[in-house]
């Protein structure tokens, strides 16, 4: 069964950072791109950031373009999303999300479980 | 506003037929295919339809896709109360180079 356990959320000021990890099980890690989706409370589904299997690619949304970096530890099984210069629009649930192919698409086929970002002072 | 347009809401009673329609441009919809996702409420989106109109497996029949020219359509026949939740369409980008998704319709059985 494929398991992602999003952790690393929380609270944090205008203008400060947080990073954000994915634990990944149940299907092999290094074969799949993998997604971060956004989803501000009561509102609908943002696409974030993609990697690719092997870390060659790299995509983002404009809104986040410059401020976030996305990354994977094969060995770990393991997604990050590091988030610097955070503004109050940044305040969302965040889910990670499986693809089904090695370079990024959009065929999010396993959705963890959400992990809330509140930015605020 | 969302790149792809959907209706906010949608309603129909047990047993119908509703549609879901989402608009987008020829640098989404019209050269690529479209995805549809389902989230019920407090949960995780679910991977609906891919490719148009493929779905994954565990997925009933009852939910079909098309798309034509730049809109895409999701229709749910025989629908039942646990279809209540929002769909969302998604596509590929080529001039953003990323992931759209359509504003989100909620669906309500009535």
């Amino acid at each position: 069964e494929v398991q992602l356990v999003a952790s690393g959320g929380g609270l944090v000021q205008p203008g400060r950072s947080l990073r954000l990890s994915c634990a990944a099980s149940g299907f092999s890690f290094d074969d799949y791109a993998m997604h971060w989706v956004r989803q501000a409370p009561g509102k609908g589904l943002e696409w974030v950031s993609g990697i690719s299997w092997n870390s060659v690619n790299r995509g983002y949304a404009d809104s986040v373009k410059g401020r976030f970096t996305i990354s994977r530890d094969n060995a770990k099984n393991s997604l990050y999303l590091q988030m610097n210069s955070l503004k109050a629009d940044d305040t969302a649930f965040y889910y990670c999300a499986k693809d089904v192919m090695r370079d990024i698409n959009f065929y999010f086929d396993n959705w963890g479980q959400g992990i809330l970002v509140t930015v605020s002072s | 506003q969302s790149v792809l347009t959907q209706p906010p809401s949608a309603s129909g009673t047990p047993g119908q037929r509703v549609t879901i329609s989402c608009s987008g441009s020829s640098s989404n919809i019209g050269s690529n295919t479209v995805n549809w996702y389902q989230q019920l409420p407090g949960t995780a989106p679910k991977f609906l339809i891919y490719s148009n109109n493929q779905r994954p497996s565990g997925v009933p029949d009852r939910f079909s896709g098309s798309k034509s020219g730049t809109s895409a359509s999701l229709a749910i026949s025989g629908l039942q109360s646990e279809d209540e939740a929002h769909y969302y369409c998604a596509a590929w980008d080529d001039s953003l180079n990323g992931v759209v998704f359509g504003g989100g319709t909620k669906l309500t059985v009535l």
